[in-house]
């Protein structure tokens, strides 16, 4: 099983859909997740970090299950603007401490 | 703030040249990555520092890949000799002394090409 993973996708949704993505991660210790979003031909940026309880930003909503190792990212009322990839990250710290990324889901809204 | 700088943009050389790539951290930030990002293996972390001193080199591809960080405010990825194989993005990140697993900002990203 892969670190991360994450549905390449393209993801093709109409503007103001709905649209959720997961990513699975196989280390049960990992201790930190977040999403972050590229834009074509751009660097990564922190789209929000992934809490044990949830966490939501706007219309953005991140969701931590431990019990099944995966994290979800939730956007509500999709905007034009949100076509980019997103990018799971999972680290852990300790004497094997590492940060993994996943290699993105594409997402493309459409008009 | 200006952000993290890395230089040059874009780098376009011939197979067994050396290439050099610089990259300028936040100031303040006491940890500083270095990423490789290609279509195939997505992003990947080469190396990363804290408070210039290389933590974790696993990442590094093989002994053509070297870093350095001599100071707090920049560090260096060096290839010798490149191989086609070594084209990808580059990018350099660093973090903010909360810890190694704070958010990253990341620099714009050196496009290597070897032909």
């Amino acid at each position: 099983r892969k670190e991360v993973e994450q549905d390449p996708g393209p993801f093709n949704v109409p503007e103001g859909a709905t649209v959720a993505f997961n990513c699975t991660y196989s280390n049960s210790a990992s201790q930190s997740f977040f999403w972050y979003r590229q834009d074509c031909r751009k660097e990564p940026k922190l789209l929000m970090s992934v809490y044990s309880s949830g966490n939501e930003d706007g219309r953005f909503t991140a969701q931590l299950n431990r019990a099944s190792q995966y994290i979800s990212l939730l956007i509500r009322d999709s905007k034009l603007s949100d076509s980019a990839t997103y990018l799971c990250v999972v680290s852990w710290g300790g004497r094997d401490d590492k940060i993994i990324f996943g290699k993105g889901t594409r997402l493309h809204i459409l008009p | 703030d200006a952000g993290v700088i890395q230089s040059p943009r874009h780098e376009v050389t011939e197979m067994g040249q050396e290439v050099t790539l610089r990259c300028k951290p936040i100031s303040g930030h006491d940890y500083l990555f270095w990423y490789r990002q290609t279509m195939m293996r997505g992003l990947e972390l080469l190396i990363y520092f804290n408070n210039n001193v290389p933590i974790d080199d696993s990442g590094m591809p093989e002994d053509r890949f070297s870093a350095k960080m001599p100071n707090a405010s920049f560090s260096t990825l060096k290839i010798q000799p490149s191989e086609p194989r070594d084209s990808a993005v580059y990018f350099c990140a660093s973090s903010s002394p909360s810890g190694y697993t704070d958010t990253q900002y990341f620099g714009p990203g050196t496009r290597l090409t070897v032909l």
